[in-house]
């Protein structure tokens, strides 16, 4: 499994105020994601990163940014976190090796219990 | 929107097969079927993935119908290490950049 660290694992927080959640990884993948989990949901993609400062939008990415300014690392940011984004959060990444197989799975973190009170 | 229907949760014997079906009647003809667990409070584990073809690996094999509509992840020896929440996925987008899309789920239970 590629070697990705998400901090913090867990983070209490007041609506209104600023969150930042990161993602750092070992493997030199090229892609990276940000996934958020809700009981009774499976994952659902906020933002994913093809490069160095190339970002895109997933399916749920209102009150959330990205940035990636080093392939090891993706953040994160809720600007003013409010309480429907309590969640779990998880990274994953993916690579560009020659065998489709490793290029083609993403593999995850463990993930960050984010509550936002 | 999810593209997968499976069902909330299932059990099954120790040392027996476990087959969890999944449907995804509306997959297109270019995207992929993906499984993926997570056991309780940890981060999703990849299992296996196929387009048309049955594919097997260590872990398990997919079984997918020819009109592609559903799917079955069979689990040939299950143990109680097995106990986890399995997700039917479907991949969608071009080689190398994709996106996966999620379903709810099934529970599965190992019981001794």
């Amino acid at each position: 499994d590629a070697g990705i660290t998400q901090s913090p694992r867990h983070k209490v927080t007041e609506t209104g105020t600023p969150v930042t959640l990161r993602c750092h990884q070992t493997e030199n993948h090229r892609y990276m994601y940000w996934y958020r989990q809700d009981p009774g949901h499976g994952l659902r993609l906020i933002h994913y990163s093809y490069g160095v400062k190339d970002t895109d939008k997933g399916e749920v990415s209102d009150g959330y940014s990205v940035s990636r300014s080093k392939t090891e690392d993706f953040l994160l940011t809720l600007e003013s976190a409010t309480s429907s984004q309590t969640s779990v959060y998880f990274c994953a990444t993916s690579g560009t090796a020659i065998s489709s197989n490793v290029r083609n799975i993403q593999y995850f973190g463990a993930g960050t219990r984010l509550s936002v009170l | 929107d999810a593209k997968t229907t499976q069902p909330p949760s299932m059990d099954c014997a120790e040392g027996r097969a476990a087959n969890l079906p999944c449907n995804h009647s509306t997959i297109s003809g270019n995207e992929y079927v993906y499984w993926y667990r997570q056991i309780h409070s940890q981060g999703p584990q990849y299992i296996i993935h196929g387009l048309k073809n049955n594919e097997t690996n260590e872990m398990a094999s997919l079984i997918i119908t020819e009109d592609r509509k559903s799917s079955t992840l069979i689990l040939p020896h299950a143990t109680l290490r097995d106990t986890a929440v399995y997700y039917c996925i479907v991949r969608v987008g071009k080689d190398s950049n994709y996106q996966l899309i999620w379903g709810a789920g099934t529970k599965l239970i190992i019981k001794p």
